[in-house]
């Protein structure tokens, strides 16, 4: 069955980088279009990239926009997230999600998530 | 950008009742071309992912209890629990698939009364 195992979260100072991944099994990869989404402590759910099956189109966020960078692997059938600048508002769960088929795009829902890598920014 | 609003933000139903979730667009999510609507529901439960219950509206996703349903088009939109079961206390949230940046109402919290 698909798996989707992020990795790389901890405790970071303000101002600094890190970059989480997503390793993925269970599924062909190469096929599908992937996002993350992140999830403060206590509150809601926010999209905040996607990279198609290829990596050639990518959309982020506008809160994350010229800071991170979602790109992917498919020879290790891995996604990434690499986070510059980090500041309080970025702490999360960072979970990554699949499209439910290589038919969509960026417009899509998620059928299936990983279990979440957690970032906490903190001096 | 679309921004979604959910209502209530929590409510408490007794089981084997009827629970009711509301989720407003602010712009429409129907594409005219394929008369869809963009428009996800998922189930969240305390230190879990997400789940997906609900996609285009009103197709229940494989293996979804039938208790489950989605309605409405357009701007608005409601999930429907027609018989509440212990299981199905959660955290629900609405997400629209028309456009990037793809976005998520702010999560209905349900309980039992």
């Amino acid at each position: 069955q698909v798996q989707l195992v992020e990795s790389g979260g901890g405790v970071v100072q303000p101002g600094t980088s890190l970059r989480l991944s997503c390793a993925a099994s269970g599924f062909t990869f190469s096929n599908y279009g992937l996002h993350w989404v992140r999830q403060a402590p206590g509150k809601g759910l926010e999209w905040v990239a996607f990279i198609s099956y290829h990596g050639n189109n990518k959309y982020h966020a506008d809160s994350v926009k010229d800071r991170f960078t979602i790109s992917r692997d498919n020879s290790k059938n891995t996604l990434y997230l690499q986070m510059n600048s980090l500041s309080a508002e970025d702490a999360a769960v960072y979970y990554c999600a699949k499209n439910p088929s290589p038919d969509y795009g960026g417009n899509s829902y998620f059928d299936d998530w990983g279990q979440g890598t957690l970032v906490t920014v903190s001096s | 950008d679309i921004v979604m609003t959910q209502s209530p933000d929590s409510l408490a139903v007794s089981l084997g009742e009827r629970a009711t979730i509301n989720c407003k667009s602010s712009q429409s999510v129907l594409y005219s071309s394929n008369n869809k609507n963009y428009l996800a529901w998922y189930q969240q439960k305390p230190g879990q992912p997400p789940k997906v219950l609900i996609y285009w509206a009103s197709t229940r996703e494989f293996g979804v209890p039938d208790r489950f349903s989605g309605s409405g088009s357009g701007t608005d939109f409601t999930l429907t629990i027609s018989s509440l079961q212990a299981e199905d206390v959660a955290v629900y949230y609405c997400q629209q698939y028309y456009t990037t940046p793809l976005a998520f109402g702010g999560g209905t919290k349900v309980e039992i009364k």
